[in-house]
This record gives structure tokens, sequence and C-alpha cells, in this order.
């Protein structure tokens, strides 16, 4: 149980257009959803917390213009890089958690993003 | 701010047993978390611990944590090739906003 599914694993866009990456609980309800960036040999850096049916609260520093992110249902929240730049090319990972802490938080598979 | 460190690096020959070592701040810590992660992977929950317990054990994993002194550690026995990984410890406060912070993860390399 407790299995977060994440697509695309791996993408690549132009610059100047929009990227939708999907994270999905697949047996359980998250009503709270994690969005993660990490960079190379690095650990992972926490974007936002995506709550279900209310806006995400985003980490300083974050652009809450350039990495949207929507909760509209209890499984599945979605982060869209906007106009995305080389920049932005990363490891983007979600976690959702789990309604028994015995599963901590379930993370995705991750989606690398270039952007070129 | 929270601040959770590991060092970066750890080296060992198959079938010794390997511990890696976490530090934290927030002595509000309730949770403990030790995850592993392949290349190009996802996050795999190890175990955790609760702050109140002092040690478990998993099969070839034992976590022991000194709460005194803010220090999580993970032993793994027997350690086997498929370890090789990266090892991030993440503690969750109380009240926090369940939020997660990372250490900054140790590559365990096992050789033959």
């Amino acid at each position: 149980g407790a299995v977060v599914s994440q697509h695309p694993s791996r993408v690549i866009c132009k610059s100047g257009t929009s990227v939708k990456i999907e994270c999905r609980s697949l047996d359980f309800q998250a009503t709270t959803m994690f969005w993660y960036r990490q960079f190379p040999k690095q650990s992972l850096m926490l974007m936002a917390t995506s709550n279900e049916g209310s806006k995400a609260t985003y980490e300083q520093g974050v652009e809450k213009d350039k990495f949207l992110i929507n909760h509209a249902s209890l499984t599945l929240s979605t982060l869209t890089v906007t106009s995305a730049h080389p920049e932005d090319s990363s490891f983007y990972i979600c976690s959702a958690r789990g309604g028994n802490i015995n599963y901590g938080y379930t993370f995705g598979s991750g989606t690398r993003l270039t952007v070129v | 701010g929270e601040d959770v460190e590991q060092s970066l690096f750890l080296s060992v020959r198959e079938g010794d047993s390997s511990v890696i070592n976490c530090t934290y701040t927030d002595s509000s810590s309730t949770y403990l978390y030790w995850y592993k992660q392949e290349p190009g992977a996802g996050l795999q929950l190890l175990t955790y611990i609760f702050s109140n317990m002092d040690m478990k054990q998993d099969q070839r994993l034992t976590v022991l944590l000194n709460k005194k002194d803010k220090h999580l550690s993970l032993r793994i026995a027997d350690t086997q090739t498929g370890d090789s990984a990266i090892y991030f410890c993440a503690e969750s406060p109380t009240g926090g906003g369940n939020k997660l912070t990372f250490g900054t993860g140790t590559q365990l390399k096992v050789e033959l």
C-alpha cells in the first residue's frame, strides 16, 4: 500500500514553454502533498506544500507564479513549470503523507526536467 | 530553522556493517526517518523512529536515537552491493505542518 505515481519520469522541453508534472496517490487519500526539487548530488529542497482544495503554501524564495500547483482532488496534485528556462532543469519529486504513519511520507519516482 | 547534517560519503566492503550518522538541531522533532535513493529514482522509506524511542531494529536495519545529543544513526548489517545508494535522514517537527526537513545525504558505496 501507499503508492505514489509521478509522471512523466523524464521530459525535455524548449525554453519558454510550460511543463506539467502529475503526482497521484494510488491507494490512499492524500490531503497534503509536497513538491521538492533536487539538484545533482544535493539534498531535497521543499518547494511547496499542496493542500487539497486550497492554495499551496510556498517556501521562501520559490516563485508561485512560475511553479503553479494545483491540488484539485484527494489523489492528484500537479506542478506546472511555466515559461521554463534552462535553470529550471532539475529533478522534481512529489510526496504524499499517507493516512498511516507507518508509511511516513511516500515519494513519487521523480521527474527529470531538461529545458533546452 | 531546522538543520540536518550528514557525512557525505561512506565506503564499506560487502558483508561488513555500515553506519550512517545524522545530527539535527530541532529539539521538537517527533518523527525521524531514513530514506534510500537510488540513481534517478525517488525516495524509498526504509524505517522511522519516534522521538520517545532509543532504538528500533527491522531485519538488517538498526536505528539508534540519542535525543540528548540530537544524533541519529542507521546501521545496515551484512551490507550488500544492492545497498549502494544515497541515504537521507529526515525529521518532522511536532506541529510543523508535517513538513520534512532532509539531511544532506550520505552516499554509500559497497565494494566487493
